[in-house]
């Protein structure tokens, strides 16, 4: 398994503003993901973060909304813009080491957004 | 896309009796299934996972079950305790999409 860590941890934000979520992963994996988790609901795949070029996006994510960086195979960054409160959910990292089909994720940060 | 659902909802039994969890899956592509448990407040934990190669898999408590006639997969808890209440989710991905696609959730309590 990974250990995953996700900064803040909690946060709540004014509409209009942005907040940056960092994960770190504690050792090199080929493959990292951003999920939202809404209230009460299932996950939803946001985007997966590829090193080195752009983030691909899901139906209904634009990067301009959520721009993701990822400079190395230990880190990632999602930024959630111009903020509203139908944004106000759970972010979670999740992180797939090379040559394994298991996915873990990280503790997640809870969003409110007012 | 894949699309992946989730019986029942919400899932009450008392301790030490056995949970059932299932779900069933649209893309007969799909070949990887794992379960995952979330507790109030936390990430989800991976639990047990089954390759479409494999009908079953168990681990202590925890046993999966996978038809992939059917395209249905089952998690199966026995001799639950109250640590075992928390949500459950179940989740499919296909070997050309890394992706997982996720269940709506079963939140399981398990009375005392």
């Amino acid at each position: 398994s990974a250990v995953i860590s996700q900064k803040p941890s909690r946060d709540i934000c004014q509409r209009g503003t942005s907040l940056t979520i960092q994960c770190q992963v504690d050792s090199q994996v080929t493959m990292m993901f951003w999920y939202r988790q809404q209230p009460g609901q299932s996950l939803t795949l946001i985007a997966t973060a590829n090193q080195g070029s752009e983030a691909t996006y899901e139906s209904g994510f634009v990067i301009d909304k959520f721009p993701i960086s990822r400079p190395n195979l230990t880190f990632s960054t999602l930024t959630v813009s111009n903020m509203s409160p139908e944004d106000s959910s759970i972010y979670l990292c999740s992180v797939q080491p090379q040559g394994s089909r298991e996915q873990f994720f990280g503790p997640g940060t809870r969003l409110t957004v007012l | 896309g894949e699309n992946v659902e989730q019986h029942p909802s919400t899932l009450s039994v008392q301790e030490g009796d056995s949970a059932v969890i299932k779900c069933t899956y649209s893309d007969s592509a799909s070949n990887y299934f794992p379960w995952y448990k979330q507790e109030l407040g936390k990430g989800p934990q991976l639990i047990i996972d089954i390759r479409s190669n494999v009908g079953e898999k168990k681990d202590q408590r925890i046993a999966v079950t996978l038809n992939k006639t059917a395209k249905h997969f089952s998690l199966h808890i026995t001799e639950t305790q109250p640590e075992d209440s928390a949500v459950y989710f179940c989740a499919a991905s296909s070997g050309s999409a890394r992706q997982l696609t996720f269940g709506s959730g079963t939140q399981l309590t398990v009375l005392p």
